[in-house]
């Protein structure tokens, strides 16, 4: 079975600053993929980010890059330039292709003006 | 931009009663699912459906849960006999377009159940 691991359970950081929450995983799986959900307080689960695992190139959209480590079993999100918007519950996610997503306890990020 | 819906937004019942939540996922989609959470703890797997059938079931998933796709369109959750434990949130995804493969799951909005 797989595990998915937030340590963070809080950050806090200013407008514009940059932040990456951090998640890392474990899986005997060698084709995967990696998402991270962001839950604002209206509580749906918006999908910011999704990395396949056997791309070597990280994933970015917009302000919002992966830092993808397959041998570390690690995958960290990096929000560039944050704004109030991005307050919010981020979820690490695995998923095995057609399978029910394995999700991480969360990160509660915080953007103050 | 096409999207999951899901009805209720919040539903109430008593403890014994059988609920069904219901879901309209992406109309392209082949793979559905449920997923609940429990107030301020991570989103846990339920279900997935694919081709009429059940695909995969987490041990949450017991005897009381049941789902359906009535219909081309409408997939549901019914849970038989209502505990206080079921209190949650309920959300609904879906993924893969035809062809394509299915590792992008939309989620809806959810639907909060609270059992009194």
């Amino acid at each position: 079975a797989q595990t998915v691991t937030q340590s963070q359970p809080e950050m806090s950081v200013q407008e514009a600053e940059t932040v990456t929450l951090s998640c890392t995983y474990d899986t005997s799986e060698s084709n995967y993929y990696l998402f991270w959900y962001k839950q604002p307080p209206s509580r749906q689960m918006i999908l910011v980010i999704r990395q396949e695992a056997y791309k070597q190139q990280n994933a970015t959209e917009n302000r919002f890059s992966v830092n993808f480590q397959k041998a570390a079993k690690s995958f960290s999100l990096k929000i560039s330039d944050s704004q109030l918007g991005d307050t919010a519950m981020y979820f690490c996610a695995f998923g095995g292709g057609a399978d029910g997503l394995t999700f991480g306890k969360g990160t509660h990020l915080i953007i103050q003006p | 931009e096409p999207e999951v819906t899901q009805t209720p937004s919040h539903q109430v019942t008593q403890m014994g009663q059988e609920v069904i939540l219901r879901c309209v996922p992406i109309s392209n989609h082949l793979y559905f699912y449920w997923y609940r959470q429990i107030l301020g703890q991570k989103v846990e797997f339920l279900v997935s459906f694919y081709n009429n059938e059940i695909s995969e079931k987490s041990e949450i998933f017991d005897d009381q849960f049941s789902v359906e796709r009535p219909d081309g369109s409408n997939f549901t959750l019914k849970i038989r006999s209502t505990k206080l434990e079921d209190s949650a949130m309920y959300f609904c995804a879906s993924s893969g377009p035809q062809g394509a493969v299915p590792h992008e799951q939309y989620f809806g909005p959810g639907t909060r159940l609270t059992v009194t």
